[in-house]
């Protein structure tokens, strides 16, 4: 079946440093993905989303590029900033399903 | 638009009693998930609704958790009789079905001794 494999964190970095935090997803067909933002003791937002290969979705300074060769969407930020400490979701949404597979999360610490 | 709207924030409760968890979903939207999210296993989808019909329960863990959605407006998440490893964060969420984006609720913190 469909599933979404992210990075294990956490991950620490410094005020300003480059992020990226690695997804990729196994699915039939052309599934659309996602990055969802977990801040503490908050439900999940949409952080930015891609329906269609080599789609880039793009927000708050993030970025994340539809790779079809390689099934992978990995969030990259260049510069990071202490709000931006959360966990972030990798998601897929595949064929005529309203179903959303989620990864792991990853928690990103972002320290001044 | 007020967003996704679950009670109680929080619950805690004893061991064998009913739990009940209330969600609202966003007016016009017409599907609703639940999910549940443990340190343990991360966030699982447990039940979803189209225009009040379940279409996938396959998440659900067992036969003490059952799901409602009476009209559109109005969810039920229920437990019964509630265990200690039923502790985690249970989320709301809603969309309209033919949109990609889920709206997420600020989830119930739900405890048993």
């Amino acid at each position: 079946g469909d599933s979404v494999t992210q990075m294990e964190g956490p991950v620490t970095l410094s005020e300003e440093a480059f992020l990226t935090i690695n997804c990729t997803y196994t699915a039939t067909g052309y599934p659309s993905l996602f990055w969802y933002v977990q801040y503490p003791g908050e439900g999940l937002q949409l952080l930015l989303k891609a329906t269609k290969a080599d789609d880039k979705g793009s927000n708050k300074g993030f970025e994340a590029t539809y790779r079809k060769e390689t099934t992978s969407f990995h969030l990259e930020k260049g510069s990071v900033q202490v709000s931006d400490s959360a966990v972030y979701f990798c998601a897929l949404r595949g064929g005529a399903t309203n179903k959303l597979i989620f990864g792991t999360g990853t928690l990103l610490a972002v320290q001044p | 638009d007020a967003g996704v709207i679950q009670s109680p924030r929080h619950e805690v409760t004893e061991m064998g009693q009913e739990v009940t968890l209330r969600c609202k979903p966003i007016s016009g939207h017409n599907s609703l998930f639940w999910y549940r999210q443990t340190m343990m296993r991360g966030l699982e989808l447990l039940i979803y609704f189209n225009n009040n019909v379940p279409i996938d329960d396959s998440g659900m863990p067992e036969d003490r958790f059952s799901a409602k959605m009476p009209n559109a407006s109005f969810s039920t998440l229920k437990i019964q009789p509630s265990e200690p490893r039923d502790s985690a964060v249970y989320f709301c969420a809603s969309n309209v079905a033919a949109n990609n984006e889920q709206f997420f609720g600020p989830g119930t913190r739900l405890t048993v001794l």
